[in-house]
C-alpha cells in the first residue's frame, strides 16, 4: 500500500466550528488531492495540490481551504463547519514521473457536523 | 462540460455469474481511463486504459477502452463474494491538469 495516512478517521464537530483534516504522505508524490464521498454522488474532488504551495480548486470547493507547505503534507480546513460537510473524506497521491495517472487513496476521514 | 457516467447504479448477482459494468465518459482531451474497486474503505486501483481495443486483464477481471464510442466496459468472470464492492472509474478533466472526474459508481452486490 502507497504510504498516506489521514488524521483523525473520525470526528465529530458542532456547526460552526473550524475543522482541519491532515493528509500525510511517503512518497514523494507530486499530486494530491482531496475528495469527499457521499451516497449517490461518488467521489468529488474538492481541492488538489501539483506542488508545494501551488493548489487549484475542484468542482465542490466553496466552503472549504487547503495549505501545502510540505511535499508531504496537505491540509484541508473547513473554516466553519456545516451540515452539509457531513461526509467521508479521503486524500489521494499521485505522482506522473512514469506517464502514469494512478491515484492512490487514503484510509478516509469520516466527519460528521451536528 | 466534462461528464463520467456509470451503469447500471447497482447490481446483485449470484456467485458464478459473470457481470459487464459500463463507464461513458464526455472529455474533450481524453488521456487515460482508470477503474477502480472500493469495498468498505478507500478506493484500489484496478486497471488504467489509453488505447482502443487493448484489453487489461487481471484474474477474473478484465477491461476494454472504446474511444471512438467514447466508454469502457469492466467484465468479471466467475463472480464470487469478495467481488461485492463499489467500482468506480474516473478519467483526467479536459483541462489538461491532473484532476480526476468520477462517476457515481456501480454498487456490485455478489450472493452466495
Amino acid at each position: 500500500d502507497a504510504g498516506i495516512t489521514q488524521s483523525p478517521r473520525h470526528k465529530v464537530t458542532e456547526t460552526g466550528t473550524p475543522v482541519t483534516l491532515r493528509c500525510h504522505q511517503t512518497e514523494n508524490h507530486r499530486y494530491m488531492y482531496w475528495y469527499r464521498q457521499d451516497p449517490g454522488h461518488g467521489l468529488r474532488l474538492i481541492h488538489y495540490s501539483y506542488g508545494v504551495k501551488d493548489t487549484d480548486k475542484g468542482e465542490v470547493s466553496d466552503g472549504y481551504s487547503v495549505s501545502r507547505s510540505k511535499t508531504e503534507d496537505f491540509l484541508l480546513t473547513l473554516e466553519s463547519a456545516t451540515s452539509s460537510q457531513t461526509s467521508v473524506y479521503f486524500c489521494a497521491i499521485s505522482e506522473s514521473r512514469k506517464s502514469s495517472y494512478e491515484q492512490y487513496f487514503g484510509p478516509g476521514t469520516r466527519l460528521t457536523v451536528t | 462540460e466534462d461528464k463520467v457516467v456509470q451503469s447500471p447504479l447497482s447490481l446483485v448477482v449470484h456467485e458464478g455469474d459473470t457481470v459487464t459494468l459500463n463507464c461513458s465518459y464526455e472529455v474533450t482531451n481524453f488521456r487515460s481511463l482508470l477503474w477502480y474497486k472500493q469495498e468498505k474503505k478507500a478506493p484500489t486501483f484496478l486497471f488504467m486504459l489509453t488505447s482502443s481495443g487493448i484489453e487489461k486483464k487481471s484474474g477474473r477481471l478484465s477491461s476494454i477502452l472504446d474511444k471512438k464510442e467514447l466508454f469502457s466496459i469492466l467484465n468479471i468472470t466467475a463472480t464470487q463474494t469478495g467481488d461485492s464492492a463499489i467500482y468506480l472509474c474516473a478519467v483526467p478533466y479536459t483541462s489538461g491538469t491532473y484532476k480526476y472526474i468520477f462517476g457515481t459508481g456501480t454498487r456490485l452486490k455478489v450472493l452466495a
